[in-house]
């Protein structure tokens, strides 16, 4: 069954700090893998888009990475700020196919 | 720009009444979709289209219409709305599927 697992599924952090999220996929074959932010009450927001060949993506504050070969990615987000209070969601689709697979979101806080 | 629009944002229905959720957009993509975003779970698709005249299912259709008239407007219609299909639900579009999706920003559906 294709799945998409995220973790941890909630994350405090201090402005400022840096903190990286994950994402475990078991969708195959594998076609593109997205990082989505969404801010409460609204939809979500594209970050990053990778397909098989790419390793990194950055997108200002926030870099993608991805293993097509243990099939994870990670985001990491360079020192935070309040705004970066959101749900964090990884999406997977697999090749030849139009249904994408959705992980649950990590949700972050920042603190002041 | 608008970008992708929908409504209405909020509505309220009784178990058996029929509504169209609209969605609207204005930047000339062809692949356009609804999804529908329960607490955990992952969103999930319920139809999608890849031009005008033509629509597919997606994982969670049952109980929903959708008609792709025109490049810009994506209706979806609930037929006889049931308590299970209170949720949030969004509509994507992109210009090809698997490039950067565009999300409105959502209905909430309460189903009484």
């Amino acid at each position: 069954k294709n799945q998409v697992e995220q973790s941890p599924q909630s994350l405090i952090i201090l402005e400022g700090k840096n903190c990286t999220l994950q994402c475990n996929y078991t969708v195959s074959p594998f076609s593109n893998l997205r990082w989505y932010k969404q801010d409460t009450g609204r939809g979500p927001v594209s970050l990053t888009i990778m397909t098989f060949s790419e390793n990194t993506k950055s997108n200002g504050r926030y870099t993608a990475t991805l293993d097509a070969d243990t099939k994870q990615s990670s985001l990491h987000i360079t020192a935070s700020q309040l705004s970066d209070s959101a749900s964090y969601i990884c999406v997977v689709t697999r090749w030849g196919s139009y249904i994408p697979t959705f992980g649950r979101g990590t949700s972050l806080i920042v603190h002041p | 720009n608008a970008g992708v629009t929908q409504t209405p944002k909020f509505q309220v229905l009784k178990t058996g009444q029929s509504m169209t959720l609209q969605c609207a957009q204005d930047m000339n993509h062809e692949y356009m979709s609804w999804y529908r975003q329960d607490p955990g779970m992952g969103l999930r698709l319920i139809h999608y289209s890849v031009g005008a005249g033509i629509t597919d299912q997606g994982e969670v259709p049952n109980g929903y219409n959708v008609s792709r008239s025109t490049t810009e407007d994506f209706p979806l219609r609930l037929l006889s709305a049931a308590p299970s299909q209170t949720s949030v639900y969004f509509c994507a579009s992109s210009s090809e599927q698997g490039t950067e999706a565009f999300f409105g920003q959502g209905t909430r559906l309460t189903v009484v």
